[in-house]
């Protein structure tokens, strides 16, 4: 298809696991984004990549969190020891520059630490 | 800081009720404020962008407008298909490209 593409859809994993959650982006687009969404919350950002680099990784909670795009396409955000209040979906997000809010989100991975 | 609040948190309407959602803001400077439509297990979906008091954006049932301080989500004769989360959010002048968004407002349109 030709939206953003988000691995896996679900994820169950112990508390102090590490887990990795893919996102491949719009063909196309330069800007792509991680947000977190908890049960009956707004998505809450977390990093934003323009091509390659992170343009702003002010989001990331802790040092556990961390994400890569190595190729300026595919991203993973990556969560070391998970804790069981990393628990909630992790949304992945595209758009053509980064120049609007027009944001392009994937249906988001489901993280559930036990 | 930025803030978004959203009203009512839940809205069930009967299909032909016309209504409103409320978005209120708190940003040191507006770059733009957004809507988006977020159905149950799936990413948010795009509606609108704002730009600046005074302007509105309509899209069939739908029609967003700003001011200062808020914003409002106009449904006209809301159908069964329009039942959804909307979903506000700000991005502020002075924060790169990061959209900060409210909780939401869960609307029920019954047939």
């Amino acid at each position: 298809g030709a939206g953003v593409s988000q691995t896996p859809s679900n994820k169950v994993t112990e508390k102090g696991k590490y887990v990795e959650l893919r996102c491949d982006p719009i063909s196309g687009h330069t800007a792509l984004y991680w947000y977190r969404q908890s049960l009956g919350q707004g998505p809450e950002f977390l990093i934003y990549f323009q091509g390659t680099g992170a343009a702003d990784d002010s989001g990331l909670p802790n040092d556990r969190f961390f994400a890569v795009r190595p190729e300026g396409s595919v991203s993973t955000l990556k969560i070391q020891r998970t804790e069981r209040g990393d628990s909630a979906v992790y949304l992945c997000a595209s758009s053509f520059q980064g120049t609007t809010g027009e944001l392009f989100f994937g249906e988001g991975s489901r993280l559930t630490v036990l | 800081e930025d803030q978004v609040t959203q009203s009512p948190e839940a809205l069930r309407l009967q299909e032909g009720e016309s209504s409103s959602l409320n978005c209120s803001y708190t940003v040191s400077g507006l770059r733009g404020l957004f809507w988006y439509r977020q159905d149950p297990g799936k990413g948010p979906e795009f509606l609108f962008t704002l730009y600046s008091a005074g302007e509105e954006k309509e899209k069939e049932r739908l029609k967003a407008t700003l001011t200062k301080k808020e914003s409002f989500l106009h449904i006209t004769a809301p159908k069964p298909e329009d039942s959804a989360t909307y979903l506000c959010a700000v991005q502020d002048s002075g924060s790169a490209r990061q959209l900060t968004f409210g909780s939401g407002t869960q609307l029920t349109v019954l047939p």
